[in-house]
């Protein structure tokens, strides 16, 4: 069974950091793209970044920017998010999905795991 | 980037209703279009992609069609279980962007 385990969500206040983790197994990780997704509460979905499968090709929104890095680990079958200098609007539940397919074009997102809440607060 | 823009935002129907949802698309994404569907508390789950192919496991009374900019996702009738909000997503690059979502109540 393809899974994705998201870990490592949190309170933190406004500047501070935080490294999301993103455990995945039932599939060979090393051939898929990976992506983080976030949904503050109540609102809709935006996607954060992506990282291609051998992590050479990397995109970000503009809402992160120069403060989010991703990054995978495919020995650990891992995915990651650093995130640095937090925004109280960076409060959300942040979701690790994957590349519907191994292709070297954008696919469509799954499946998804089921996210972790980083909550920005003072 | 591309905006994905969705009508309506909420929409209140009864079991066995037809409906309608309409995603926009701010420049022309071909018909690299999906569709998901999330309930509350839930991760979001793939319905459609290239606009009108359905996910494997998902019931025929989904559809979608459009190509270019303008977009749809029909509930041929509506079931207990489509009560939910759905979201479209373009991929036609690499900075995929949402529809603000269309949440389905019952009426």
């Amino acid at each position: 069974e393809v899974q994705l385990v998201e870990s490592g969500g949190g309170l933190v206040k406004p500047g501070g950091s935080l490294r999301l983790s993103c455990a995945a197994s039932g599939f060979t990780f090393s051939t898929y793209s990976m992506n983080w997704v976030r949904q503050a509460p109540g609102k809709g979905l935006e996607w954060v970044s992506s990282i291609s499968s051998s992590g050479s090709y990397i995109y970000y929104a503009d809402s992160v920017k120069g403060r989010f890095t991703i990054s995978r680990d495919n020995a650990k079958n891992s995915l990651y998010l650093q995130m640095n200098s937090l925004r109280a609007e960076d409060t959300a539940v942040y979701y690790c999905a994957r590349d519907s397919s191994k292709t070297t074009v954008v696919t469509p997102l799954q499946p998804w795991g089921q996210g972790t809440l980083v909550t920005v607060s003072s | 980037d591309i905006q994905m823009t969705q009508s309506p935002s909420t929409l209140s129907a009864s079991v066995g209703d037809r409906v309608t949802i309409t995603c926009r698309a701010s420049q022309s994404i071909n018909s690299w279009l999906a569709w998901y569907q999330q309930k509350p508390g839930k991760a979001p789950k793939l319905l459609m992609y290239k606009a009108s192919s359905l996910e494997s496991g998902v019931p025929s009374r989904f559809s979608g069609s459009g190509s270019g900019t303008e977009f749809t996702l029909t509930i041929s009738s509506l079931q207990p279980d489509d009560f939910a909000s759905y979201y479209c997503q373009q991929y036609n690059s690499y900075s995929r962007t949402f529809g603000q979502g269309t949440k389905v109540e019952i009426k």
